[in-house]
């Protein structure tokens, strides 16, 4: 069964880079049989998909945020990575990582992460 | 790319119905069966109940179902029972390899 687990800090500056990582276990990065990707949740409201990434390294970002975001995999590690430059307060979120499905579904998901953007 | 539209609350009693709709356009919902749905409880997560529509992944209970019409998806949940009690979201394919969520609906169950 795959399991998920983000990392990362807890707390970034403003304008400063929000980076987190999923280390994926259960499952290989490398299989190609899914995408891996990146949502959020900000305080008391709705899931937003950021985007995701094939184990190739093709990357599909959500367009309200593609020009802040840079998703990397590393199949050594079994990891994949999201960097979300010039963070502000509106970033403030619960951040999950989650394997898709080429069922086009969100099959799994890590617990989640929250990340405060804050001087 | 616009969130899916959806009530924010619905309720029913035990063992009653309750049917949750996610309104989207012609670019998501209308246009691809690519539209699924989970389930968030207080402080979870989210878990995958529907997929493709009307699939549902092993192990979720039948009084899950879903279905879809022009623009508009809809999750019913069959035979309330207490621990329905959770968050619940849609999701769409939206084309050119992006996808968008629904703005949530908070079931309880009186």
């Amino acid at each position: 069964q795959v399991q998920l687990q983000e990392s990362g800090p807890g707390l970034v500056r403003p304008s400063q880079t929000l980076s987190l990582t999923c280390t994926v276990s259960g499952a290989s990065l490398s299989s190609g049989k899914f995408y891996w990707s990146w949502i959020r949740q900000p305080p008391g409201k709705g899931l937003e998909w950021i985007g995701y990434i094939y184990h190739s390294g093709s990357a599909y970002y959500n367009p309200s945020l593609k020009s802040r975001i840079t998703m990397s995999v590393d199949v050594t590690k079994n990891q994949f990575s999201l960097n979300l430059t010039f963070a502000t307060a509106a970033d403030t979120a619960v951040y999950y990582c989650s394997r898709f499905d080429y069922s086009d579904s969100f099959d799994s998901w890590g617990q989640g992460t929250l990340v405060t953007v804050s001087s | 790319q616009s969130a899916l539209t959806q009530p924010p609350s619905a309720s029913g009693s035990p063992g009653q119905s309750v049917t949750v709709s996610c309104t989207g356009s012609s670019s998501d919902i209308g246009a691809y069966d690519y539209v699924s749905w989970y389930q968030q409880l207080p402080g979870k997560a989210p878990k995958l109940i529907i997929y493709a529509v009307t699939k549902r992944p092993s192990g979720v209970p039948d009084r899950f179902s879903a279905s879809k019409s022009g623009n508009t998806a809809s999750l019913t949940v069959s035979g309330l029972q207490g621990d329905d009690e959770a968050d619940y979201y849609c999701s769409s394919y939206a084309g050119s390899n992006t996808y968008v969520f629904g703005t949530g609906t908070r079931v309880s169950v009186l």
